[in-house]
């Protein structure tokens, strides 16, 4: 089956500083993925759509100069964090699907998630 | 995004029975419809997939789908303790919506 990997696992930062983290389809191309931020005890919130070659879509209140994501080729998709704080501490977990043309479910696969703490 | 609305529990039921899991969604356009299972501090897995209106059965689950009543739920046969989780009703147009998640356990 598709797997999705991302790294790092988690991360520990200082406030102030920014963290980059990223997603690759290991054994699929993925024209799209997402990134998901998911508060404890909430539920997956989408932050952006990340098309590769083209600038990401952001949700509503997600600012996209703060969450800078790069979707640079078919297996890679990037979200960096920049001047992190303390607020920005949850876990981030990317999807991503495969084209279309493969498959009719829009099926997304997720990765294991990053578990950022920003102290 | 697209409303959908899941029971939030708990839901406890013992080992052995059936746990009986709803959603509902806003969009009468929506046309597929996902259940994942979310371990705590994992991310979440499918469990299954629903298009078309009625039941859909997989092993011990079973999907049910009505468009009319824009109304999904999901259907645990046999609960086994490993099934404690969270279950997330998602609606996919392109984009996944979640509903907030229904927290099971089971007894064992």
């Amino acid at each position: 089956g598709a797997v999705v990997s991302q790294h790092p696992s988690w991360v520990i930062c200082k406030s102030g500083t920014s963290v980059k983290i990223e997603c690759r389809s290991l054994d699929f191309q993925a024209t799209t993925m997402f990134w998901y931020r998911q508060f404890p005890k909430q539920s997956l919130m989408l932050m952006a759509t990340s098309n590769e070659g083209s600038k990401a879509t952001y949700e509503q209140g997600v600012e996209k100069d703060k969450f800078l994501i790069n979707h640079a080729s078919l297996t890679l998709s990037t979200l960096t964090v920049t001047s992190a704080h303390p607020e920005d501490s949850s876990f981030y977990i990317c999807s991503a699907r495969e084209p279309p043309i493969r498959t009719t479910s829009y099926e997304q696969y997720f990765g294991p998630g990053t578990r950022l703490t920003v102290t | 995004q697209k409303e959908v609305e899941q029971n939030s529990g708990p839901l406890s039921v013992p080992e052995g029975a059936i746990a009986s899991l709803n959603c509902t969604y806003s969009d009468r356009g929506s046309q597929s419809f996902f259940w994942y299972r979310q371990y705590s501090g994992k991310s979440p897995e499918l469990i299954m997939f629903i298009y078309s209106n009625g039941d859909k059965e997989d092993g011990r689950f079973t999907a049910q789908l009505n468009k009319a009543s824009q109304y999904v739920s999901l259907l645990i046969r046999d609960s086994q303790p490993s099934d404690s989780a969270t279950y997330l009703c998602a609606v996919n147009d392109y984009k996944l919506s979640f509903g907030a998640g229904t927290t099971v356990t089971v007894r064992a």
